[in-house]
């Protein structure tokens, strides 16, 4: 597609539920980055996927977070039963690949637990 | 490990003034440099990047300058516009590191004033 694509833009839901946020990244681009953004706060590293090599998943704030990129390219984060202090954007980047190329960002779904 | 570390905000200037945002960096590695901006209700949009020391990035007359002594990329603009309000976030991408997951500071908000 002509940029990274993020579904749903929005979602609320209730605490303790579970959620999926999408994310499609640019055709091509190898390597894949989740974000939170919280309000007032900078952008906190998540999980980084790069082609066929282990996730890095050392920025999931707990175990009720995961993500999975399936066939190197469409990737999902699931949040298993949703706390209020979840509520954030999530953002997807991709980029080209692991060298000093730029990553494009989509417009992110902001998740608000109720 | 990594990390960036940019000024808070918010950063309050009259249009037509000058413009230096701070931004160090820690990295064990051979990092390149970014400035994102973030304009109101849009996505991350990469604004200038850097790939080795004494590189300078500019952008939109946005400059900054990787200086490998000092451990700075400091974002500068001479003349700044009502348009440029936006969050800019600096950021590194560590490849000679133990990844190459691009690293953010916490953002700094700049309001420019008519």
């Amino acid at each position: 597609g002509a940029g990274v694509s993020q579904s749903p833009s929005n979602k609320v839901t209730e605490k303790g539920k579970d959620v999926e946020l999408r994310c499609d990244p640019i055709s091509g681009h190898t390597a894949l980055y989740w974000y939170r953004q919280s309000l007032g706060q900078g952008l906190e590293f998540l999980i980084y996927f790069q082609g066929n090599s282990a996730p890095d998943k050392s920025g999931l704030p707990s175990d009720r977070f995961s993500a999975e990129r399936t066939g190197g390219s469409v990737s999902t984060l699931t949040i298993q039963r949703t706390q209020q202090e979840d509520s954030a954007v999530y953002l997807c980047a991709s980029s080209l690949d692991r060298d000093r190329t730029e990553a494009f960002f989509g417009q992110g779904t902001r998740l608000t637990v109720v | 490990g990594d990390s960036v570390t940019q000024m808070e905000g918010p950063v309050t200037l009259s249009e037509e003034a000058f413009l230096t945002i701070n931004c160090t960096y820690t990295a064990t590695g051979y990092p390149s440099l970014f400035w994102y901006v973030q304009y109101p209700g849009e996505g991350l949009q990469l604004l200038l990047k850097a790939t080795k020391a004494d590189d300078k990035g500019s952008n939109k007359g946005f400059e900054a300058t990787y200086r490998k002594e000092t451990t700075s990329f400091h974002l500068e603009k001479g003349s700044v516009q009502v348009s440029d309000s936006a969050v800019y976030f600096c950021a590194l991408s560590d490849h000679g590191g133990a990844t190459n997951k691009l690293i953010f500071g916490t953002g700094t908000l700049l309001a420019v004033q008519p």
